[in-house]
């Protein structure tokens, strides 16, 4: 399997846009979460999903987020308008589920460095 | 609430010199708990993991033991080289009905110097 896969792996957009995140997760996978990371505050979970259904987006920090994920094999989280505070590293992951002795964690993306100027 | 605390960083070592990154962790239940390594502009990998009490979690020479009595799971590797530079998470991962939540530390950044 080729992972999880993201694109862009850069993005530079300019205060105002709207910018769409994407993310194929592992096949077979039917966990997938987004996250952000920043030098400040670190790891954060943005949202998750099961089986294509959002099931926790209490970690989304404005309704300028949203997510979705239409079917298992493609997600994408939105930032509309962008600002320059959205500037991080993007990560999205996914997990299948496993009882508690066989989970072996989450597989990450290599992530989309966002920049908004 | 469940939590994971990890020595603050950053570690600064020369090359086949010992590490150990402090990882202890606050959790109902009985987690399964993970170290994760992030190289430069990549994404988080897992790198070693333990699931019950007493488990050795061990790859690429590095090594963690889950000790239940502490409530920690730190991370050590005998000799360190320029190429183990990158940044460390420990997380502990908790059950839910099916769904494997895992929460992680803040990370230590570990530099290796010729």
């Amino acid at each position: 399997d080729a992972g999880v896969i993201q694109s862009p792996r850069h993005e530079v957009t300019e205060m105002g846009q709207e910018v769409t995140l994407r993310c194929k997760p592992i096949s077979g996978h039917d966990y997938l979460f987004w996250y952000r990371q920043t030098m400040m505050r670190g790891l954060e979970l943005l949202i998750y999903f099961n089986n294509n259904v959002p099931i926790d987006d209490s970690g989304m920090p404005e309704d300028r987020f949203s997510a979705k994920m239409p079917n298992a094999s493609f997600s994408t989280l939105k930032i509309q308008p962008s600002e320059p505070r959205d500037s991080a590293v993007y990560f999205c992951a996914s997990s299948p589920t496993r009882g508690r002795g066989h989970f072996d964690g989450y597989t990450f993306g290599s992530g989309t460095r966002l920049t908004v100027v | 609430g469940d939590s994971v605390t990890q020595m603050e960083g950053p570690v600064t070592l020369s090359e086949e010199a010992f590490l150990t990154i402090n990882c202890t962790y606050t959790a109902t239940g009985y987690p399964s708990l993970f170290w994760y390594v992030q190289y430069p502009g990549e994404g988080l990998q897992l790198l070693l993991k333990a699931t019950k009490a007493d488990d050795k979690g061990s790859n690429k020479g590095f090594e963690a033991t889950y000790r239940k009595e502490t409530t920690s799971f730190h991370l050590e590797k005998g000799s360190v080289q320029v190429s183990d530079s990158a940044v460390y998470f420990c997380a502990l991962g908790l059950g839910r009905g099916g769904y494997n939540k895992l929460i992680f530390g803040a990370g230590t950044r570990l530099a290796v110097h010729p």
